[in-house]
């Protein structure tokens, strides 16, 4: 079984630009989410989707940030216009219906310059 | 006050050693607790949850939880060089899905 996957794997952006970042759950996972981890601090919630409803999104740093999951299965995650601050490593988790176990994907580490 | 609070080590121990790794919460509202296993570079890896009072045991894996002290700790019977890595702790609150990490412990693995 596939676990989740998230592409890109890096990404080097100028600030003003916008990037895009992808991730696929473990196939019949209901539950998606996305962290972050800036540089020298813990892994931080973002948001979380319930199929393709925005179920908390308390942790989402501010209106540059735009999470989709269309058809609840494929998320991204657009960053627009990224700023200096935005760079650190995002990761997408996935858990099953009703599970708080959830697993990781490799994480995508986006670099701002 | 840091809602999950881990000593960053690193922490070594020689090969075949019990290695005894540990996290405090804050919250009282907390109620499922996970370890998590990162390697350089990659992503967090499960490897024990526990939800009641007591110890779990998964191979040479043993989560213990004690939700009075509001502590959580993870110990690792003989210990392997393929053990060394950062290991995070997680917690989430009754009702949420939503994970709060500690910063991690570097755990070292001496041959």
């Amino acid at each position: 079984e596939a676990g989740v996957t998230q592409f890109p794997s890096h990404s080097v952006i100028e600030k003003g630009q916008t990037v895009t970042l992808r991730c696929d759950p473990i196939s019949g996972h209901d539950n998606l989410y996305w962290y972050r981890r800036v540089m020298g601090k813990e892994i931080k919630f973002l948001l979380h989707f319930v199929k393709e409803s925005k179920q908390d999104e308390s942790g989402m740093p501010n209106n540059r940030f735009l999470a989709e999951r269309t058809g609840g299965t494929y998320s991204t995650l657009k960053v627009q216009p990224a700023e200096l601050e935005d760079s650190g490593v995002y990761f997408c988790a996935s858990s099953s219906n009703r599970r708080t176990e959830a697993f990781f994907g490799q994480g995508t580490r986006l670099t701002v310059v | 006050q840091k809602e999950v609070e881990q000593n960053s080590g690193p922490l070594s121990v020689p090969e075949g050693a019990i290695a005894s790794l540990n996290c405090t919460y804050s919250d009282r509202g907390s109620q499922s607790f996970f370890w998590y296993r990162q390697y350089s570079g990659k992503s967090p890896e499960l490897i024990m949850f526990i939800y009641s009072n007591g110890d779990k045991e998964d191979g040479r894996f043993t989560a213990q939880l004690n939700k009075a002290s509001q502590y959580v700790s993870l110990l690792i019977r003989d210990s392997q060089p393929s053990d060394s890595a950062t290991y995070l702790c997680a917690v989430t609150r009754a009702g949420s899905y939503q994970l709060t990490f500690g910063k991690g412990t570097k755990l070292s693995v001496i041959p």
